[in-house]
């Protein structure tokens, strides 16, 4: 198993809903990532967990919120979005931080309205 | 900071031939990894071919080669005998030592049959 999976794959969701993005993976990698990508952008990273613990967090507004329950699953918890928030939403991991290839998931496009 | 530049926004090949994509990159840093991935329409970030600083052998993988220039912050992505599978956005990348990722603004390559 050699892949990272993210669902839902769409989510359109207001202004004032709460919602969660899932990410996980098999592999045994115990650093996971998010990265935020607008349209015909590359990817930004927004922030890494490396052994469940965060390990960066590139300025992301509070109203991302991520978590890591545990070492296959990598969540990031929204609410009170805004409009510009919408793009794709990338997971990846890696077998630790630093080293080897990177895993991205196919990610979910997240339109806020 | 580190950048990366990609200065060929979109290119086009025809099936079955050579196709180069360019690369450069800037830092300070001594010791990194340079990446190339692939994102096709399915928006995966699939990585094609990774190269770490301290060799100065070229990563060969499969039809996919890279020439590296290290002095000259070069990294160019080389396609042969190109498929139309390759068609896709494809992104140089920057790893630094705490890990983060820098990408290219990407190149979209069409192959056309």
């Amino acid at each position: 198993d050699t892949e990272v999976t993210q669902t839902p794959k769409h989510l359109v969701m207001g202004m004032t809903n709460k919602k969660s993005l899932k990410c996980e993976q098999h592999m045994g990698h115990r650093a996971m990532y998010w990265y935020k990508q607008k349209a015909k952008k590359p990817p930004e990273l927004m922030f890494v967990y490396s052994y469940e613990k965060l390990s960066i967090n590139e300025s992301v507004p509070s109203r991302f919120s991520p978590e890591c329950p545990n070492s296959s699953l990598l969540n990031l918890h929204l609410h009170a979005l805004q409009p510009e928030d919408s793009a794709l939403y990338l997971c990846a991991s890696s077998q630790v931080l630093g080293e080897g290839r990177s895993f991205f998931g196919q990610g979910t496009r997240l339109t806020v309205v | 900071a580190q950048t990366v530049t990609q200065s060929q926004p979109e290119m086009s090949v025809q099936e079955a031939e050579t196709v180069t994509l360019s690369c450069t990159y800037d830092t300070s840093e001594n010791n990194y990894y340079l990446f190339w991935y692939k994102q096709p329409p399915s928006r995966q970030m699939i990585l094609v071919i990774r190269q770490e600083a301290y060799k100065q052998q070229n990563a060969t993988e499969n039809r996919f080669s890279v020439n590296f220039q290290k002095a000259a912050k070069s990294f160019s992505l080389k396609i042969s005998d190109s498929q139309l599978g390759d068609t896709a956005m494809y992104f140089c990348a920057f790893r630094d030592n705490f890990n983060k990722f820098y990408f290219g603004s990407g190149t979209k390559l069409n192959v056309k049959p």
